[in-house]
């Protein structure tokens, strides 16, 4: 079955460092999506990519989508205190909704 | 607008027992995801219902089931409850369309003693 492996586990970084998480699709995707669970709490949509090569930003946060749609990564520049937790990506392996959610990286932020 | 509303937020079963997780959508979604995410992994998917019916399921064994209803809410069964079933389970609706968004409840912490 279709797997998805994020890298690193576990990051712990200093508040104002930069931060960023991949992610590996064994299968290509339609489309990846990118959530952030907070301790304690849910997954929370952060944004959707579609387009092989996609870039999107918001504010401090950059996601790229690869070119084959197999892979995809988060860069979170400056991070700060608020940006702790953990952050999945999500691939859709075709036009079916079954969101396959990759292992997860955790984010500590400390100052 | 409520978002996904999930009952109960914490639940403890013996094993062997059968426990229901209730869950409400958006308002205006009509397909509802459930998700068992164990402590320290990502979401696993469970299965997925539209119009009343599973449409898709993952790789979990029959005692999982689950129910629709018209109003698009939804349960979730787990009979012979083993203790690898504790777990976070997470309802997420969205509309039917295979580019949108999922919006997570904020779970049901099951613990099975």
């Amino acid at each position: 079955g279709q797997q998805v492996m994020q890298i690193p586990q576990y990051q712990h970084v200093q508040e104002g460092e930069d931060f960023t998480t991949y992610c590996n699709s064994s299968t290509t995707l339609s489309n990846i999506q990118w959530y952030k669970q907070r301790p304690g709490g849910h997954p929370v949509f952060l944004i959707q990519l579609v387009k092989s090569g996609e870039v999107k930003k918001q504010k401090r946060l950059t996601f790229q989508f690869g070119e084959a749609k197999k892979n995809s990564s988060l860069h979170i520049t400056a991070t700060q205190t608020t940006d702790v937790g953990t952050y999945f990506c999500a691939g859709l392996p075709g036009t079916a909704s079954k969101l396959t959610f990759g292992t997860g990286t955790r984010l500590q932020v400390t100052l | 607008d409520a978002g996904v509303t999930q009952s109960p937020t914490h639940l403890i079963k013996t094993r062997g027992q059968q426990v229901t997780l209730r869950c409400s959508p958006k308002s205006g979604h009509d397909t509802v995801s459930w998700y068992q995410q164990a402590l320290g992994q990502g979401p696993q998917f469970i299965f997925q219902y539209y119009e009343e019916e599973e449409r898709q399921r993952g790789n979990f064994p029959d005692r999982f089931s689950g129910h629709q209803f018209p109003n698009y809410s939804s349960e979730l069964n787990v009979n012979a409850l083993l203790l690898g079933d504790s777990a976070l389970y997470l309802c997420a609706s969205s509309f039917d369309r295979w580019d949108t968004e999922a919006f997570f409840g904020q779970g049901t912490r099951l613990t099975v003693v």
